[in-house]
């Protein structure tokens, strides 16, 4: 039983470079969410689905993409990579209220 | 403009004695609240919840107690082990005032609790 696998574990990007963190859930959980953890602020959801074909802004989606075309698979899109996203990635997923499974994280490190 | 916060960044206790960790909340549409543990490099585990129709929860050595009227909650472990060193979020979220907070958690800031042996 995987939970919620997330990849890839660490990333430095150049200014300007995209990628996508990939998010992947087995536990057919319809909500999925992306958060983001930068020092002493706790985590900040930047973007999350209550199913497939529908995704939500949170509190700090700029610079940030999301599809959401399975129920199994949520990944975030980084356009054009800025020193501001540096941070810890957690995606999740829930079944109903607050009872999430986070996956272990992504390190990304824009320089 | 925090809405979850936890003040104390860091606690340090004795094994065995009583740890404290505390959430102040300021958004009164608030009526769900967690607490996450979180080891290094790894994602948050939950660990207790508490609905706002109840003043406390208890799951073991863990106990969440909720003062609506301070709007504050405060996790307590008891007794402390070393195995609890961690750090501790605490989470809040609307589920029952409406239909649109879809799970949604806002998170505090964390407490980084050490347990010395």
């Amino acid at each position: 039983n995987a939970g919620v696998t997330q990849t890839p574990k660490f990333r430095i990007l150049k200014i300007g470079q995209s990628m996508t963190l990939q998010c992947t859930q087995d536990m057919n959980h319809n909500y999925m969410y992306w958060y983001r953890q930068d020092p002493g602020m706790g985590l900040k959801l930047i973007y999350y689905s209550v199913g497939a074909g529908i995704t939500d802004k949170g509190e700090v989606p700029n610079g940030y993409n999301v599809s959401r075309s399975t129920t199994e698979d949520f990944p975030l899109r980084l356009e054009l990579a800025a020193p501001s996203q540096t941070s810890v990635y957690f995606c999740a997923s829930s079944y109903s209220r607050g009872g999430y499974t986070f996956g272990s994280g992504t390190r990304l490190t824009v320089v | 403009d925090q809405q979850v916060k936890q003040n104390s960044p860091s606690l340090s206790v004795q094994e065995g004695r009583i740890s404290i960790l505390n959430c102040d909340y300021t958004n009164s549409m608030f009526d769900y609240f967690l607490w996450y543990k979180k080891y290094p490099a790894e994602g948050p585990t939950f660990l207790i919840s508490i609905s706002s129709i109840k003043d406390k929860n208890e799951d073991g050595r863990f106990t969440v107690f909720l003062n609506k009227s301070a709007k504050h909650l405060s996790l307590h472990i008891v007794p402390s082990q070393p195995g609890d060193s961690a750090v501790y979020f605490c989470a809040a979220s609307a589920f029952y005032a409406g239909g649109t907070s879809y799970g949604k958690l806002t998170f505090g800031q964390g407490t980084i609790l050490t347990v010395h042996p």
